[in-house]
């Protein structure tokens, strides 16, 4: 396991698209949380789970994302009638609970045009 | 809300000078800290931790400095190198990070 895995890197979609990533986190990491990142700057909370259990969620994440991780193992967000205000690199960590474990992706950069 | 924010958006630094990157935040009951480098086209990476009962940690060419007085955080790299070029992150970590804009180092030859 060389740490987590996300698929695509980059989606180009049009507006009113649904599109699905996924992130597939270190296999005995226990946590996994998405974060959206704009250009210039940091990564912003959307949401988490423990296992398969969303534990939180940003009030960034409206009702077209949803997240879901159904085996508590990898993880999907999808986000329905895609806006441009949606463009952003969508960054997955996973966690073993010790901060020392927190691993984050290379991120899925999605563009809707 | 309470956040986490650096004080410059870009620094320039020559190739063996030591760089040092600041960031103040907000939450004075913040007790966990962490400073990330992130590459283009890459996540954070995560570089060295403070805790809050501590004012300061080394690492490999790296120092984090902590003063709870003024709520202030700085990251200090030793002899930059050009693999140092990146942007980085303070964040305060409470089960989940917030992150304040980054500062991106460009290292000059």
């Amino acid at each position: 396991d060389t740490g987590v895995s996300q698929d695509p890197r980059h989606k180009i979609t049009k507006r009113g698209q649904n599109v699905t990533f996924r992130c597939d986190p270190i296999s005995e990491h226990n946590r996994l949380y998405w974060y959206r990142q704009t250009l210039g700057q940091g990564p912003e909370f959307l949401t988490y789970f423990q296992n398969e259990a969303q534990l939180e969620k940003s009030r960034l994440l409206s009702d077209r994302f949803s997240a879901e991780r159904p085996k508590g193992s990898f993880s999907t967000l999808e986000i329905q009638r895609t806006e441009q205000g949606d463009s952003a690199m969508y960054l997955c960590a996973s966690s073993d609970g010790q901060i020392y474990g927190y691993t984050f992706g290379s991120g899925t950069r999605l563009t809707v045009v | 809300g309470e956040s986490v924010g650096l004080h410059l958006p870009t620094l320039s630094v020559q190739e063996g000078d030591n760089s040092i990157i600041n960031c103040a935040y907000s939450n004075s009951a913040s007790d966990y800290f962490i400073w990330y480098k992130q590459e283009s086209g890459k996540g954070p990476q995560f570089i060295i931790d403070i805790r809050s009962n501590m004012d300061k940690r080394q690492g490999q060419r790296v120092t984090v400095l902590l003063n709870k007085t003024v709520k202030h955080l700085s990251l200090q790299i030793a002899a930059t190198q050009p693999g140092d070029s990146a942007v980085y992150f303070c964040a305060e970590n409470d089960y989940k990070l917030s992150f304040g804009a980054g500062t991106t180092v460009t290292v000059r030859a």
